[in-house]
């Protein structure tokens, strides 16, 4: 079955401490993978994705994320949180066929929280 | 990046009572959209693609009676949630894609929907 499993359901982490977020999936083909924020109330913000080619990805906000076939993962990480990254982050696989990437399995998420 | 809009940001409707929730995407032609439900604390579940001028495809355990997808134009696509009970209120997120290969869907910013 496809599925993507985000094992971390809240990390709260200190401001200017590093951060990584982990996504694993399971899919029967290789997917697209994407990471979304969301902000409370609010809808979703593409931070980056993963088609193909190089396998560590740069996305907005200083993020990246970096896909392991090997481990079926794709965890985001950050070199130095800022207290605005405190949101939930949601790791999500789609179909690989060129086509609209809209059909998309989301993980359960986890809420990032940032101490002072 | 494009935009999609969503309308109402939030509602609340009486038990009995039908709600009709808009997705525009504002700045591009959107061949396919997505409805997404979810729950508090949970993720994005897809609940059913609509091409426009074809009839919704939906999801495995979504009622298409209840829920109903209409995408007429290329840009708008509407979800009317019928004779709504409580069990209904969720936070509801579309997304549109043109299609073209390997292009991302874009998020409007949902509507959260309330029925007492």
């Amino acid at each position: 079955a496809q599925s993507v499993t985000q094992p971390d359901i809240h990390i709260t982490v200190s401001e200017g401490a590093s951060l990584e977020l982990r996504c694993n999936y399971s899919y029967g083909a290789t997917p697209y993978l994407f990471w979304y924020v969301q902000s409370p109330g609010q809808g979703l913000q593409l931070l980056l994705k993963y088609f193909s080619g190089d396998t560590l990805v740069q996305g907005i906000k200083g993020f990246e994320a970096e896909f392991k076939r090997s481990q079926s993962s794709f965890n985001l990480r950050k070199p130095s949180v800022h207290w605005s990254d405190a949101a939930e982050y949601f790791c999500a696989v789609g179909p690989n066929y060129g086509g609209s990437q809209g059909n998309l399995i989301f993980g359960k998420g986890t809420k990032l929280s940032v101490k002072p | 990046g494009a935009v999609v809009s969503q309308h109402p940001s939030w509602v609340i409707c009486k038990s009995g009572t039908s709600v009709k929730i808009e997705c525009r995407s504002l700045d591009f032609q959107a061949t396919t959209m997505f409805w997404y439900r979810q729950f508090p604390k949970q993720s994005l579940m897809l609940m059913a693609t609509s091409n426009e001028g074809s009839k919704a495809t939906y999801e495995q355990g979504v009622e298409k009676d209840k829920f109903l997808i209409n995408h007429a134009s290329l840009t708008l696509s509407t979800l009317t949630v019928t004779s709504a009970h409580p069990e209904d209120s969720s936070f509801y997120i579309c997304s549109a894609s043109d299609n073209r290969g390997n292009t991302e869907a874009f998020f409007g910013q949902g509507t959260r929907l309330t029925v007492v």
